[in-house]
């Protein structure tokens, strides 16, 4: 089955730095990559979404990049605020076949003031 | 639009006992999908349910079963409580047939004693 690591799993910075997420998977039939933030008592909300026929998609702060060959993916965050601080999952799934998405342990991010 | 509504917010129950737990899909979707999420883990996917029929399923025994109605709400029921079982049960719903992404409720915390 499929195999998802997620790094680091804290990241701390400083207000108005940039962040980066980084997520390997192990199933090369996976197409769709999803990121999520969770924040505390809630279930996660999804933030962005990469498809495998795409390298790269950007929302305002936040971009995913996608390397099918290497088979990773990453999140990143522009100018991060206090608000931005939560947990971040990465997930892969294979969407059309049998679905059972897999998602990474997770990045606490803590953005300081 | 309503979003993805989960009852009960937490629950208490002993080893052994069995546990019924509810999802209210977003409107306009037709697939709910049930994760198990440990402290400090991500959402580990335990099934789908597409028109009423189960359509995938993780590495959970069978003492985990579900059912979807046909106004596309969701019951997850776990046999023969666990201590192991104790998480955060969460549900996210879907349209089927296209590549959209998944919506989350906050989940239900289910402490096993």
């Amino acid at each position: 089955g499929e195999n998802v690591e997620q790094h680091p799993s804290t990241l701390s910075v400083q207000e108005g730095d940039s962040a980066v997420i980084k997520c390997t998977y192990s199933d090369s039939a996976s197409n769709y990559f999803p990121w999520y933030k969770q924040e505390l008592g809630k279930g996660p909300q999804l933030i962005i979404d990469i498809r495998s026929n795409v390298g790269e998609k950007k929302d305002q702060r936040i971009a995913v990049t996608l390397n099918k060959t290497a088979k990773h993916f990453s999140l990143h965050i522009t100018e991060t605020q206090p608000e931005d601080s939560a947990v971040y999952f990465c997930a892969a799934s294979r969407v059309g076949g049998s679905y059972i998405p897999t998602f990474g342990r997770g990045t606490s991010l803590i953005v300081h003031p | 639009e309503t979003g993805v509504t989960q009852s009960p917010t937490h629950l208490i129950k002993t080893r052994g006992q069995q546990v019924t737990l509810r999802c209210s899909s977003q409107s306009g979707h037709n697939t709910v999908s049930w994760y198990q999420q440990a402290l400090g883990q991500g959402p580990q996917f335990i099934f789908q349910y597409y028109r009423e029929e189960e359509n995938g399923r993780g590495n959970f025994p069978p003492r985990f079963s579900g059912l979807q109605f046909p106004n596309y709400s969701s019951e997850l029921n776990v046999n023969a409580l666990e201590l192991d079982d104790s998480a955060l049960y969460l549900c996210a719903s879907s349209w089927q047939g296209e590549d959209q992404p998944q919506h989350f409720g906050d989940g239900t915390r289910l402490s096993i004693l």
